[in-house]
C-alpha cells in the first residue's frame, strides 16, 4: 500500500533536548512538507522540499531544521531553540502530476516538558 | 485580511440535513483549491479537489467563484460520519494555506 508514515505517534521530551521526527513516503512524490498544528488552530507550514537536496523555509521555520537526502524521506528536527515545541506535527507529500494535492501522514504528537 | 477565512461553526445539523460551508480567500493568484476533512486528533484527509468552477462527488458538491474569491462545499443527506472539521486551503505552486476550518456536528 502506498502512503506516508510518521513515527513515532507520540513523543515526550525534556526541555532543552533536540528531537527528530520521521516522515517516509512511498508515493513517489517529489514534494514534501512539514506542518505544525496547535489546538483549535489551522496548520502552519514549517518547511517544504520540492526536490531532493533542496528545501525552503515556511512561515514558522525558526527553531526547526530539515534534510532531504532521499526522495522518500524528509525528517524534521525540533531544536532546543524552538520556544513552544509542544504541538501536533504533520508531514505531507504531493506531486505535480496530481495538481499538487497534498496527502498527509498520521502525525506525531510531541510533548515537551 | 486573513489569507483564508471560514466560519468556525460549529454547525449542528440533524442526520439527513443539507449543510453548506463557505470559504473566502484573499490571494487572487491562488490556482488550486481543495476541501479536506479532519477528524479530531487525526490528519487532514483530501475530500475533493476543485478545478474550474466546481466538482461533485456523491453527496458532496464544491463550487468555486473566482470573481468573488470564495469556494463552497455543500453536503446533502448528512451522515453521522460527516462530523468533522472541514478545511479549504487555497494554494499556489506547491503551497497550501490552511485556516482553522469549519466544524460540523451531525446528530441523530
Amino acid at each position: 500500500d502506498g502512503g506516508i508514515t510518521q513515527s513515532p505517534k507520540y513523543l515526550f521530551r525534556k526541555e532543552g533536548q533536540n528531537v527528530t521526527l520521521s516522515c517516509e513516503q512511498n508515493l513517489n512524490h517529489d514534494a514534501m512538507y512539514w506542518y505544525r498544528q496547535d489546538p483549535g488552530q489551522g496548520l502552519r507550514l514549517i518547511y517544504y522540499s520540492q526536490i531532493v537536496n533542496d528545501f525552503q523555509k515556511g512561515d514558522i521555520a525558526e527553531g526547526y531544521s530539515v534534510s532531504r537526502e532521499k526522495k522518500e524521506s524528509f525528517p524534521l528536527t525540533v531544536t532546543s531553540a524552538q520556544k513552544n515545541p509542544t504541538a501536533f506535527y504533520l508531514c505531507a507529500s504531493s506531486s505535480e502530476h496530481y495538481f499538487y494535492e497534498q496527502y498527509f501522514g498520521p502525525g506525531t504528537r510531541l510533548t515537551v516538558t | 485580511r486573513k489569507e483564508v477565512e471560514q466560519d468556525p461553526g460549529p454547525f449542528n445539523v440533524p442526520e439527513g440535513a443539507t449543510v453548506a460551508f463557505n470559504c473566502t480567500y484573499s490571494n487572487s493568484a491562488s490556482q488550486s483549491f481543495f476541501w479536506y476533512r479532519q477528524d479530531c486528533r487525526k490528519e487532514p484527509k483530501l475530500l475533493m479537489s476543485v478545478y474550474s468552477s466546481g466538482n461533485e462527488d456523491g453527496r458532496f458538491t464544491a463550487q468555486l467563484n473566482r470573481a468573488s474569491q470564495y469556494i463552497s462545499l455543500l453536503i446533502r443527506d448528512s451522515k453521522l460520519s460527516d462530523s468533522a472539521t472541514y478545511l479549504c486551503p487555497p494554494g499556489g505552486y506547491n503551497k497550501l494555506i490552511f485556516g482553522a476550518g469549519t466544524r460540523l456536528a451531525v446528530h441523530p
